[in-house]
This record gives C-alpha cells, structure tokens and sequence, in this order.
C-alpha cells in the first residue's frame, strides 16, 4: 500500500532554513509527483508547489518563488521541501502529497504532516 | 490565481440529514480540474471527489460532486457519525488553489 512518512517536527529561529523529507513506498516512485501544503494552526490549506520525481519539474506557487525549492531523490524514494528565510508566519503542519495520477495535482495519498515552528 | 469562496461556512446537522456544500471560482474552472477533501482533526485531507464528480478510491457513495464552471457542489446524502469534519474545494489550474472549508458539525 501506498504510504509517505515524513520527517519529524523542528524548531527553527526567524532566518533559518528548514528541510522537511517525505519517503514513499508501495508503489512507482517516478510515476507520480509530489505537491507540498501547508497549514498554519487553526487555518485552511496551502498549495505551496509540485515536483516532478520523474524528471524533477517544479511549479512553485508564486508566493514561494525564490523561498522555497523541492527536490526528489530517486534512490531512496524520497521527496524533499526547502523553505529559506523563515518567519513566524511560516509556523504550520506541513504535508507531502502525492498525485491521484501523475502530473495531476489531485492529492490522494498525505504524509502524516511535519510541525515547523518558526520562534525567536 | 483563482479564488474558491465555499458556503456555508459552517454546516449544523444531525446525523441521517443531506448536507450540501457549495465551492465557487472566482472563474472558470475546468471540470477535470476540481476536486473535494475531508479533514478531520489532527488528520491529513482525504481526497474525497475529483474531476468534479469521479469518488476516489475507497470514499462511499453517499459522497458526491457536481457541477461545472464556476460552480461546483458537494453532497452527502446521509449523515454518517464519521461525515463531521471540515471540507475543502481545490482547483487544479496552473497555481492550485483551495477554498477556505466548510465545517461540519453536529447539530
């Protein structure tokens, strides 16, 4: 079956970078690609942006050019989200996602969500 | 980008009613391109619906989705215990987008 186990909780201060890991298995890692969401505590989701593990196309959301970079690892089956220069308003769960088929950006297959708090 | 506005933003009913939620687009959207979500607390989104009106794998037909354009619809035809949770639209133009949710809840 189908599962995306992502990497645990950070604490990060206002300026750092941090890297959230999303590991597939139970299925073709290149045949689908990844959209990363996030939610701040309380709110709605946010498409941030997908990546390609086929070829490692992205498409950022706007708001998240030049902050943040997604990469994949065909070797160990594993998605990676970059997001620079926090804020504390980058405090949310973020989730990894895989596509219902590939290239599509219908999410059928979640992570169990990363917290990343952003304090000073 | 294109703006999804859901309504109600909350939803008060019992167990056993019809729940209808609405997702508008702030334009056009293609039909192929629209999808539903549950989320319950403490959980990921559940991809409910997509293509508008396909059920995803494994979702009961009690779920289903309509329409077309800038207006699309979800509805449970009755009311599981398990149905209470918050619902989110999604279209999946060249920047996806997700409308705010609707919540519901039990009466």
């Amino acid at each position: 079956q189908v599962q995306l186990v992502q990497s645990g909780a950070e604490v990060k201060k206002p300026g750092a970078s941090v890297k959230v890991s999303c590991k597939a298995s139970g299925y073709i890692f290149t045949s689908y690609g990844f959209s990363w969401v996030r939610q701040a505590p309380g709110q709605g989701l946010e498409w941030m942006g997908w990546i390609s593990a086929y070829n490692g196309n992205s498409n950022y959301a706007q708001k998240f050019q030049g902050r943040v970079t997604m990469t994949t690892d065909t070797f160990t089956s594993t998605a990676y989200m970059e997001l620079r220069s926090l804020r504390s308003d980058d405090t949310a769960i973020y989730y990894c996602a895989r596509d219902h088929s590939g290239g599509s950006y219908e999410l059928a297959y979640w992570g169990q969500g990363t917290l990343v708090t952003v304090s000073s | 980008d294109i703006v999804l506005t859901q309504s109600p933003g909350t939803l008060s009913l019992s167990p056993g009613e019809r729940a209808t939620l609405y997702c508008r687009a702030s334009q056009s959207v293609s039909s192929t391109y629209l999808a539903w979500y549950q989320q319950k607390p403490g959980q990921a989104p559940r991809l409910l619906i997509y293509g508008a009106s396909s059920r995803a794998t494994g979702i009961p037909d009690r779920f289903s989705g309509f329409g077309s354009g800038t207006d699309f619809s979800l509805t449970i035809g009755r009311l599981e215990p398990e149905d209470f949770a918050v619902y989110y639209c999604q279209q999946q133009g060249i920047s996806p987008t997700f409308g705010p949710g609707t919540k519901v809840d039990i009466k």
